[in-house]
């Protein structure tokens, strides 16, 4: 039971485009959602989070949008650039149970 | 700084062999974790350990033990290899359990035949 989906497996933009990767997921309970970014042969890395008592969260190129009636989250990266070609997981977890869900995560291609 | 090491990076094994992954953090964080990452699913939490001397199920529990060593180390051991556990497996860790974010290493692929 997948209790968060990362409905696009690809994503292709054009460098200084918009990149916007979603995230859906089904647990109400869910109140932390976060975005790891993962290049080949390396593991994921922290990108950005948000609270579900926010609905946006901006750090540099990166914003995070949070809609939690839609229970639907989408991370924008502006402008894109070929180095963030990488597979972006979207992931959730609840205040009492701390164990985290992935996303099965959207592999993003920014062209020159 | 190293953060989260773990080997081997690659094995290959038969089934009904076993194995131990080994991880270690450097970064004096209390809670560890392996995960496990298949293709067309997220990654799936097998074990974690909140602090030295404990460890919990995951999601995906069953053919895994594991062992936290020190408050550096926790190992994930397959005692006999099926070929549904070719994976990749990643180790994380974080300074404590409710910390939100989590450290990886760099994976170990593991396939079984």
């Amino acid at each position: 039971d997948q209790q968060v989906k990362q409905n696009s497996p690809s994503l292709s933009v054009q460098e200084g485009r918009i990149s916007i990767l979603n995230c859906d997921y089904t647990n109400s309970m869910f109140d932390y959602f976060l975005w790891y970014k993962k290049y080949p042969a390396e593991g994921p890395t922290f990108l950005i989070s948000i609270s579900s008592i926010k609905d946006k969260n901006e750090d540099g190129r990166f914003t995070v949008f949070l809609n939690k009636s839609a229970k639907h989250l989408s991370l924008h990266i502006v402008p894109s650039q070929p180095g963030d070609s990488a597979v972006y997981f979207c992931a959730a977890s609840a205040y009492n149970n701390n164990d985290m869900r992935f996303g099965a995560g959207t592999r993003l291609t920014v062209k020159p | 700084n190293a953060g989260v090491t773990q080997t081997p990076k690659f094995q290959v094994l038969k089934t009904g062999q076993s194995m131990t992954l080994q991880c270690a953090q450097d970064m004096n964080h209390n809670s560890m974790y392996w995960y496990r990452q298949d293709p067309g699913m997220g990654l799936r939490l097998i074990y974690y350990s909140a602090s030295e001397g404990t460890t919990d199920k995951g999601e995906v529990p069953n053919g895994y033990n594991v062992s936290r060593l020190n408050k550096r180390e926790f190992s994930l051991r397959l005692e006999s290899a099926a070929p549904s556990q070719t994976s990749v497996y990643f180790c994380a860790s974080s300074l404590i359990r409710t910390d939100r974010e989590l450290f990886f290493g760099e994976g170990s692929r593991l396939t079984v035949l």
